[in-house]
């Protein structure tokens, strides 16, 4: 069995300050996580994706997540928030075994204020 | 441009009026799914499909049905229609195995059932 948290459903910052954006997994297997983004009225769009090779892994727009397996996380960052980034984000688990079930969390809005 | 399309892109019905969701994708990819994304719940997935003719049940897959005759090809037909299947509805597609959580979604699908 595998889930996902998400740690905050909302996040506020300011333009040009640091995100950080929360999320803990639990898997029986190794597994794949990913990020995912989803503007208003927009399907979802992969973020960044980690598969078992370098632990910091960077995606599109200038988002980055880290795998720490003792922790069981996998937080995206990002050094400085630009209005564009507002949009609701989702961590997703999948374990490496084929054609496995995705598990997504329930989302985090970041908030962008100028 | 690679895609996933779905139509109609709103919808609003009646309940009991049986109503059909299409889902084309043209990558050639093997895996698709449905979801569905009500607020504060995330995406859950209701049924996927890992290739031609081989389908299976996601976490929601009461009321739905699905069909899957051709690679490019995966509608969602919701027989009896009921208002707690109001909900924004989203096709994904992915290349296979090992990938699956490499998703391509599809603009979403807004549908009222009244």
């Amino acid at each position: 069995a595998q889930s996902v948290t998400q740690l905050d459903s909302h996040v506020s910052v300011s333009e040009g300050t640091p995100v950080l954006l929360r999320c803990n997994y639990s898997s029986s297997y190794s597994p794949s996580l990913f990020w995912y983004v989803q503007h208003p009225n927009k399907g979802l769009q992969l973020l960044l994706k980690y598969t078992s090779a370098a632990t910091l892994v960077k995606g599109i727009n200038g988002f980055e997540a880290e795998f720490k397996k003792s922790e069981t996380s996998f937080h995206l960052t990002k050094p400085s928030a630009h209005m564009s980034d507002a949009a609701e984000y989702f961590c997703v688990v999948s374990d490496r075994s084929g054609y496995s079930t995705l598990t997504f969390g329930k989302g985090t809005m970041l908030l962008v204020s100028p | 441009e690679a895609q996933v399309t779905q139509n109609p892109r709103y919808l609003i019905t009646v309940t009991g009026k049986k109503l059909t969701v299409t889902c084309s994708q043209n990558m050639n990819h093997e895996y698709m799914s449905w979801y569905r994304q009500d607020p504060g719940l995330g995406l859950r997935q209701i049924y996927y499909s890992m290739n031609v003719e081989v389908t299976d049940k996601g976490d929601v897959p009461e009321g739905y049905k699905v069909s899957r005759k051709e690679k490019r090809n995966f509608p969602l037909i919701l027989e009896s229609p009921s208002p707690n299947q109001t909900s924004l509805y989203f096709c994904a597609s992915s290349p296979g195995p090992g990938r699956n959580g490499e998703q391509y979604f599809g603009p979403g699908t807004r549908l009222t059932v009244t």
